[in-house]
């Protein structure tokens, strides 16, 4: 199994306040990504990041922002978290560009967020 | 919006083969489709990828048309374990994951 994991596992919040998920993953891969899972909706793409400090929007970045100070660490964090953003989040890596980069994507255990 | 489309669901009887079909007509010469799955409470996890020619792994096979714009994933004989939604990824530089195809294994 690819090592990636994140932190915490599960977190109850309530509305308004900072939340920050961590990525952390001991592959030296260069590419790293938020995903956010609903009923419903499959995986959606939150932010990624192909190296360090480099960082992108993906399809649902509102409300998000993310941080990658080092190649190990991926950071989602919730400014004020809403209950709109309850959901499982996961995080992913991969060595190099997905789609036409033929590359694999290797998916952390997710976390359980819920806003109350 | 997802670039692939798959059937909602699927049903198989274990260790009967199973085609899980996908199309992805937008397809460019140089996209991968990707596989993957997710069994319950887990994260997506890897199944095949390819890009012209048929592949084969130890989990399944991937059969690709001759003008790219569908594919199938083959599980040779389904077990138990295999009931998962599967993702069919393709056409795009980020993943795309839409709502894939739950499969349901039968005793």
């Amino acid at each position: 199994d690819a090592g990636i994991t994140q932190s915490p596992r599960h977190k109850v919040t309530e509305t308004g306040t900072p939340v920050t998920l961590r990525c952390h993953q001991t592959e030296n891969h260069r590419y790293m990504y938020w995903y956010r899972q609903d009923p419903g909706h499959g995986l959606r793409l939150i932010h990624y990041s192909y190296g360090v400090k480099d960082t992108d929007k993906g399809e649902v970045s509102d409300g998000y922002s993310v941080s990658r100070s080092k190649t190990e660490d991926f950071l989602l964090t919730l400014e004020s978290a809403t209950s709109s953003q309850t959901s499982v989040y996961f995080c992913a890596i991969s060595a190099g560009q997905l789609g036409t980069g033929g590359n694999e994507q290797f998916f952390g255990p997710g976390t359980r967020l819920t806003v109350l | 919006d997802a670039k692939t489309t798959q059937p909602n669901s699927m049903e198989s009887n274990e260790e009967e083969p199973v085609h899980l079909p996908c199309n992805h007509s937008t397809i460019s010469g140089t996209d991968y489709i990707h596989w993957y799955r997710q069994l319950p409470s887990q994260g997506p996890e890897y199944v095949i990828h390819g890009l012209t020619s048929n592949v084969n792994n130890r989990m399944a096979s991937l059969a690709i048309a001759e003008d790219r714009k569908s594919s199938t994933l083959i599980l040779h004989r389904a077990t138990l374990r295999d009931a998962a939604v599967y993702y069919c990824i393709c056409c795009g530089q980020n993943f795309v994951f839409g709502p894939g195809t739950r499969l349901s294994v039968l005793p």
